[in-house]
């Protein structure tokens, strides 16, 4: 079985500042690992995606994200936020079977 | 190209009513799935198809709800006597095959409201 967890429900960083989103994965098998997008009142837009490759993962809007055997995590990370990035964020895993099983979610603020 | 797209976008109903729930997948994506996403449990698997046929039904939250999917495009989902816990936003994604490192590309849902 898979699963992930999200640390912090919310994240406030200013314009300009360093983007953090936490995700912790537990999975018996090796992980696939997903970040999505949720803009209000919209559907989920792939942000990046980890699939065994490399373990440097960059993805649309200037964020990235490294999958770290060792310690299980997923953080999701961009240099310089900008308003445009305030939504809510999701981690999510498959496994051997094609269902996605997501995180609770981080909502992100970002404030001038 | 045009994405997933569903309907409709918003459906508000009489608790005891029948719904159905309406996803046009990517042209030519084979795996199409079903979410639902509310405040009490977030974002959660409920079925999904390969082709017309549905291995995987283990989401499904009680015999209630079914779903079908034709011509391997089409996708109806239907809650029978709907209830108010079954107020949530209904996603739909489709990726081009079924494969655990397949991206799921997702609709914008279906905002149920039962009262």
């Amino acid at each position: 079985a898979q699963s992930v967890t999200q640390l912090g429900s919310h994240v406030s960083v200013s314009e300009g500042a360093l983007v953090l989103l936490r995700c912790n994965y537990s999975s018996s098998v090796p992980p696939y690992l997903f970040w999505y997008v949720q803009y209000p009142n919209q559907g989920l837009q792939l942000l990046l995606k980890y699939t065994s490759a490399a373990t440097l993962v960059k993805g649309i809007n200037g964020f990235e994200a490294e999958f770290k055997k060792s310690e299980t995590s997923f953080h999701l990370t961009k240099p310089s936020a900008h308003m445009s990035d305030a939504a809510e964020y999701f981690c999510a895993v498959t496994g051997t079977a094609s269902k996605l099983t997501f995180g609770t979610g981080t909502r992100l603020q970002v404030t001038l | 190209g045009a994405g997933v797209s569903q309907s409709p976008s918003n459906k508000v109903t009489e608790k005891g009513k029948d719904v159905e729930l309406r996803c046009d997948p990517i042209s030519g994506h084979t795996a199409l799935y079903w979410y639902r996403q509310s405040l009490g449990q977030g974002l959660e698997f409920l079925i999904y198809f390969q082709g017309n046929s549905a291995p995987d039904k283990s989401g499904l939250p009680s015999d209630r709800f079914s779903a079908e999917r034709t011509g391997g495009s089409v996708s109806t989902l239907t809650i029978q006597r709907t209830q108010q816990e079954d107020s949530a936003v209904y996603l739909c994604a489709s990726s081009l095959v079924r494969t655990p490192r397949e991206t799921q590309y997702f609709g914008p849902g279906t905002r149920l409201l039962v009262l």
